[in-house]
Formats: C-alpha cells, structure tokens, sequence
C-alpha cells in the first residue's frame, strides 16, 4: 500500500521552513525519508521507528506517530541545497527481508 | 558520487536484444535491491536479496531475471523487452535487510526501449 504525501509541490523563500507529510492507512514499522535531485540517485536522509521518535539532521528533522501512521519531515530555515523531491518509504512488511514502498513524491523548489 | 556503482549509465536496446545490467558495492553490505522509476514517479521495488538468496519478487514479468553472484555484485538481466520498461533502473544496498536499515542507491541505468 503506497504511503501518501502531502503536498505534491512546495516553492519557498531560502530561509523559509517546510514541512513534508507521509501518511499510510496501514500500521507502520519505520518509515524512511530521502531526497533526489535531478538526474541523480535519491540520497537517504533519516529512518523513523517504532515509538513516535523525532530525529534530527543538521536543519532537517522529522517525526514519527505510529499510532496515527504518519510522519512528518521538517526542513527549517531553507537552503538552495534543499531543492529536490523528497519521497518517504514506509516498510510494511514485518521486519524481514524488505523492500521500500515510497509515496508519490514532494517537489520542494528554493528560491533565493 | 555513490558508493554503488552502476553500469552502464545509459542503455538502448532493441524488443528482441539480450542486455545485462550490473551493479556493484564495496561496502560489505548483504542486502542489494532493484528498483524501477519511471518520468516524475517514485521508484518502485522489483527485487530483493538477502545474503546472495532472492527474497522478494514483487511480482515481475520473467522477462527480467535478477542475479547475485557473490555479496558485492548485482545484476539485472534483459530479454525480449517492451517500450513500457523504459525507465531509470535503481540498484540500491543496505547493510542488512531489515526496515531500521538505510538503502544507498546508485545513480541508475536509464534504459530506453526501441
């Protein structure tokens, strides 16, 4: 089942904060966030497990509410770098040997 | 750069030719993964191994066949494709398979149909 992301397309200011949604209508085991640019391989950023953790990275953090089924990434005070489609991955297998099913895509466009 | 190479990086093939794609990491990981991305989509899971044993198929026609013949190499091969594969053809790696596991991808093959 194919997590959903909201929104499709975010087009900000540098220094403005975003935040990327991923929800799924089944139970969650972790839920993974990567980014890719153009052209390029998408390039992982963080893992959520089991346990509503939040994690950070540099300026990009995100959260993980397993009861709900939903996680959200948090890009705080834009760089031109951030620029990029931002997918997340939920793992809905039972923590075996898994693959990832990623929602549609986020495409986030800084502007200077 | 990526620590998963791919080869090669672009590939055009005729409906009835037989190709190979490979992939290849250094970083001791176990599990290696294929995945297929169409134009403005996300990628799609095609293939997992475990330890060098195939441990899903979602379901692919068996006109690709995957094979791993030792931990540090993954390929892909083509046969009788149609133009709907057209795509960029993802190989990623993790350390072990497992969901708390980050996959590292390569840049791709982007593979075009004729």
């Amino acid at each position: 089942q194919q997590p959903v992301q909201s929104p499709q397309a975010v087009i900000l200011r540098e220094g403005e904060d975003a935040v990327i949604n991923c929800s799924s209508s089944k139970a969650l085991y972790s839920v993974h966030w990567y980014r890719q640019k153009h052209g390029e391989a998408p390039v992982f950023l963080m893992i959520l497990l089991k346990g509503g953790e939040q994690k950070g990275h540099e300026k990009i953090s995100a959260s993980f509410n397993e009861k709900k089924q939903q996680s959200s990434l948090y890009l705080t005070a834009s760089q031109l770098s951030y620029s990029g489609t931002y997918f997340c991955g939920t793992d809905q297998f039972r923590g075996g040997a898994d693959g990832l099913t990623f929602g549609k895509g986020t495409h986030l466009i800084i502007q200077p | 750069d990526t620590e998963v190479t791919q080869t090669p990086k672009h590939l055009v093939m005729g409906m009835t030719n037989k190709k190979s794609l490979k992939c290849e990491q250094h970083m001791g990981h176990r599990a290696m993964y294929w995945y297929k991305q169409k134009a403005k989509k996300p990628p799609e899971l095609m293939f997992v191994y475990s330890y060098e044993k195939l441990s899903i198929n979602e379901s692919v026609p068996s006109r690709f066949s995957p094979e791993c013949p030792n931990s540090s190499l993954l390929n892909l091969h083509l046969h009788a494709l149609q133009p709907e594969d057209s795509a960029l053809y993802l190989c990623a790696s993790s350390q072990v398979a497992g969901s708390n596991q980050p996959q590292h991808f390569g840049d791709g093959t982007r593979l075009s149909i004729l």
